[in-house]
């Protein structure tokens, strides 16, 4: 089955400053790349995802990019600020007959410093 | 939350109890999911619906049943719960035809003693 590695596990930016998470996966077949952002006691909400048809997609300050070749995508915060803090997810599926069923990395935790 | 309700919100139960955990939706779609987070873990699916009475295993789908009679709600049992089920606990929905986004619930913290 589909695994998903993320890293870093944590981490640390000045306001400002650029964030980049990375995550690969195993399995060629995955075609859905969606990424959550969780606030401490809160559900994971969906702030960005593409699709395997896509290799980059943007959305004001986060963007995310897809290497389908060698199986990895990548998530890219620009001008951090303290509401960005939260853990963020990435995930990977492949549609079956319509149900997305994701596989999640383990999560990095992002702390922006003012 | 995107129209969706768990409930309860948190639980604490004791080892060898049947626990039923809620998902209610109201945005009509046909897809839901439940998964369990854990630290280390990330998220993981324990079972997920394609449709009234049409259900499928997750990954991590031992010791949990489910069962979906209305489109709007998901019902999540854990028939006899142990230690190890302590979790937090997520509903998801997704709608059908071209789209691939899930939406998850608030959460359901359950604590087994």
């Amino acid at each position: 089955g589909e695994n998903v590695e993320q890293h870093p596990s944590t981490l640390s930016v000045q306001e400002g400053d650029s964030a980049v998470i990375k995550c690969t996966y195993s399995d060629s077949a995955s075609n859905y790349f969606p990424w959550y952002k969780q606030e401490l006691g809160k559900g994971p909400q969906l702030i960005i995802d593409i699709r395997s048809n896509v290799g980059e997609k943007k959305d004001q300050r986060i963007a995310v990019t897809l290497n389908k070749t060698a199986k990895h995508f990548s998530l890219h915060i620009t001008e951090t600020q303290p509401e960005d803090s939260a853990v963020y997810f990435c995930a990977a599926s492949q549609t079956q007959g319509g149900s997305e069923k994701l596989v999640f990395g383990k999560g990095t935790k992002l702390t922006v410093n003012p | 939350d995107a129209g969706i309700t768990q409930s309860p919100r948190h639980k604490v139960t004791e080892t060898g109890t049947p626990v039923t955990l809620r998902c209610h939706q109201t945005e009509n779609h046909r897809y839901m999911y439940w998964y369990r987070q854990d630290p280390g873990h990330g998220l993981r699916l324990i079972h997920y619906s394609y449709g009234v009475k049409d259900t499928d295993k997750g990954e991590v789908s031992d010791g949990y049943s489910v069962s979906r009679s209305k489109t709007e709600d998901f019902l999540l049992t854990l028939e006899s719960a142990t230690s190890s089920q302590t979790s937090v606990y997520f509903c998801a929905i997704k709608g059908g035809g071209e789209t691939y986004e899930q939406y998850f619930g608030p959460g359901t913290r359950l604590t087994v003693t």
